[in-house]
């Protein structure tokens, strides 16, 4: 079974703090992708990596920056978290091609005060 | 513009009863379709449709592709309360820069049918 992993299930954070949001998965997979889910708005693409080190920005990249150093991890940034920034964070991944489903994390919900 | 729209956005139903989401979307390059089940947690993986007419099925939920109406359709028939959930559909999108042509499995997702069914 693909497991997709993320570090915290619930994190609340301060203004202005720096915010780090880990992704692992164990199945090899080249294709990392992390979401925000806000309600009314659906899914939302924030970047997406199809390589190691490789990165594309998705729909709303804006405030927020990626890293992927090891196939397996996938490490999303809040450089200075923002309240706008509150909101379900979902990780996946897949195999490469678009033919392939992704397999999401839990989720992390995080609260910006 | 790439993008996908579902309906209805929500849908409350009692057991028993047999349903019917929509999804519709507009891609430049269309190569598959995708549901999701979401309950709680992360979306769990439902299907995948590639080609027109042909029915995929998996117990009492079932799924079909319109390639040239740009639609497909999710049943489920004698729901349960366990059916509760939002369902998700979701279309690979393009990025010019990525390699294989920017087929990269990006995904464009609806915003959801949540779908509330009643003992």
């Amino acid at each position: 079974d693909v497991k997709v992993t993320q570090s915290s299930r619930y994190l609340v954070k301060r203004t202005g703090e720096k915010v780090f949001l880990e992704c692992v998965q164990d199945m090899d997979h080249e294709n990392m992708f992390w979401y925000r889910q806000d309600p009314g708005l659906g899914l939302r693409l924030i970047y997406f990596s199809y390589d190691v080190k490789m990165k594309e920005k998705g729909d709303i990249p804006e405030g927020y920056s990626v890293s992927r150093e090891k196939k397996e991890r996938f490490s999303l940034i809040l450089e200075s978290a923002s309240t706008n920034q509150t909101s379900m964070y979902l990780c996946a991944s897949s195999l490469q091609g678009v033919y392939n489903e992704q397999f999401f994390g839990p989720g992390t919900r995080l609260t910006v005060l | 513009e790439d993008k996908v729209v579902q309906s209805p956005l929500s849908l409350v139903v009692h057991e028993g009863d047999t349903v019917t989401l929509n999804c519709s979307y507009e891609v430049t390059n269309f190569r598959s379709l995708l549901w999701y089940k979401q309950e709680k947690k992360a979306p769990t993986f439902l299907f995948m449709l590639t080609s027109s007419g042909i029915e995929k099925k998996s117990g009492r939920l079932s799924s079909i592709l319109d390639k040239k109406e740009l639609f497909s359709i999710l049943n489920i028939t004698a729901t349960q309360t366990g059916d509760s959930a939002v369902y998700l559909c979701a279309v690979p999108g393009n990025v010019p820069s990525a390699p294989y042509g920017g087929s990269q499995g990006n995904l464009i997702f609806g915003k959801g049918t949540k779908l509330s069914v009643k003992p």
